[in-house]
């Protein structure tokens, strides 16, 4: 499979700290995005990293892309009780529909 | 949320009754796409359309079908349900491939097969 992989599984941190997900895929992408699931609702679409950047943020988010690794790295800082939510990487492989492979997500608990 | 409503939002139904869902959207784009997800899986693609009519299969395409007579709709078909088609099941568009495709969720459709 081509999916993404998240990794942790999960994760459950303290309000206030910094949360980080990692994501390796398989082969060259064209770019990886980001996406939040809260608990019942449908993805939300974070950030989106293009194969020849390294680092790129938004907000509170940082993320980080190491095409020689094949992997990509979520930094959420100075963690709020709403961002308890699973997120997911989505590696883009290009290709004529250029369709996203959804990994299983990292499930994420920031405890007040 | 982008314009994106999904219907029904819950549904109960039977072993080998046909259920079809419904995906409308208002933003006038040209990608759609059909996912399930599973715990344990996480999303997998069903089927998706390029355009009016233009659709192809995903991951997980058995048992299902779809359809796409004008823009703004996307039907998902199971003509006969069965209890591994339990899940929730999610509309995602976007209006560029390839390069960028930046997805938007609708909101999901639980379904039950019993």
């Amino acid at each position: 499979s081509q999916q993404g992989e998240e990794d942790p599984q999960a994760l459950s941190i303290q309000e206030g700290e910094n949360a980080t997900m990692n994501c390796s895929y398989k082969t060259s992408i064209n770019n990886l995005q980001w996406y939040r699931q809260n608990s019942g609702r449908g993805l939300v679409h974070l950030i989106l990293i293009r194969s020849n950047e390294r680092e790129k943020h938004s907000g509170r988010l940082r993320v980080t892309l190491d095409t020689s690794k094949k992997s990509s790295s979520l930094l959420i800082t100075a963690s709020r009780a709403a961002d308890t939510a699973s997120y997911f990487c989505a590696p883009n492989y290009g290709g004529s529909q250029g369709n996203l492979i959804f990994g299983k997500g990292t499930k994420l608990s920031v405890k007040p | 949320d982008a314009g994106i409503t999904q219907s029904p939002r819950h549904k109960v139904t039977e072993t080998g009754t046909p259920v079809t869902l419904r995906c409308h959207q208002t933003e006038n784009h040209r990608y759609m796409y059909w996912y399930r997800q599973d715990p344990g899986h996480g999303l997998r693609l069903i089927h998706y359309s390029y355009g009016v009519k233009d659709t192809d299969k995903g991951e997980v395409s058995d048992g299902y079908s779809v359809s796409r007579s004008k823009t703004e709709d996307f039907l998902l078909t199971l003509e006969s349900a069965t209890s591994s088609q339990t899940s929730v099941y999610f509309c995602a568009i976007s209006d560029k491939a390839s390069s960028y495709n930046e997805q938007f969720f609708g909101p999901g459709t639980r379904l039950t097969v019993l």
